[in-house]
């Protein structure tokens, strides 16, 4: 089947660790998300990339990094240096013409 | 800049009455696109719908139904003779065809008393 996967469902990390999200798509999508939702709230942008190699912060990009060094991949390190790692990371990928964005089904990350 | 309101945090209704949901979608943008994603309890986001904004004709899917008028960049959803799964956060989502990022609503929590 098609779609996106992140693993894993659910993180424990002790406060001062990085660690990383896993999302892999196999719908050849080159464009790829990472958003950010907290408790109550809506969904906000981290880092996008639009194709192999290259990416753009988005609106809340400072403790986060990525890369992009396959299409299928798109892995998100949330740092040390992000002061409240605590939240639900959606994955999302799209493709150049429809630009309807897929989901996978996310990862809750608790940091302690 | 681009922004969409969903002027609704939360709505209540009771099961089998019909619910609309609103979304203000502002852009200068003369061609974009809008959508509709529903987040159940477990978290991932499920699509509903998209529409371009050179089509304004309305879509109908079963009980679900949405108004676009880009006369004053609404994207309405209603959910007619709602469910108790039909409880869920509905995010409206736009963006401007050429750019791959979209804008989020802040969602709407719908809760359907049974």
């Amino acid at each position: 089947d098609g779609g996106i996967t992140q693993s894993p469902k659910y993180l424990f990390r002790k406060e001062g660790q990085n660690v990383t999200l896993s999302c892999e798509q196999n719908l050849n999508h080159d464009a790829m998300y990472w958003y950010r939702q907290d408790p109550g709230q809506g969904l906000r942008l981290i880092y996008y990339s639009q194709i192999v190699n290259d990416f753009q912060k988005g609106d809340i990009a400072e403790g986060y990094s990525v890369s992009r060094e396959k299409k299928e991949s798109f892995p998100l390190t949330v740092t040390s240096a992000q002061k409240n790692p605590t939240a639900f990371y959606l994955c999302a990928s799209s493709d150049r013409i429809t630009y309807e964005q897929y989901f996978g089904p996310g990862t809750r990350l608790t940091v302690t | 800049a681009q922004k969409v309101t969903q002027a609704q945090t939360e709505i209540s209704v009771v099961e089998k009455e019909d619910v609309t949901l609103d979304c203000v979608y502002e852009t200068r943008d003369t061609t974009y696109y809008l959508f509709w994603y529903k987040q159940p309890p477990s978290g991932e986001l499920v699509f509903l719908i998209r529409r371009n904004s050179f089509d304004e004709q309305n879509e109908i899917s079963g009980r679900y139904s949405w108004n676009f008028q880009k006369s004053t960049s609404s994207f309405n959803f209603t959910i007619t003779a709602s469910q108790v799964v039909d409880s869920a956060v509905y995010f409206c989502l736009g963006g401007v065809t050429g750019a791959n990022n979209l804008f989020f609503g802040t969602g709407t929590r719908l809760t359907v008393i049974p």
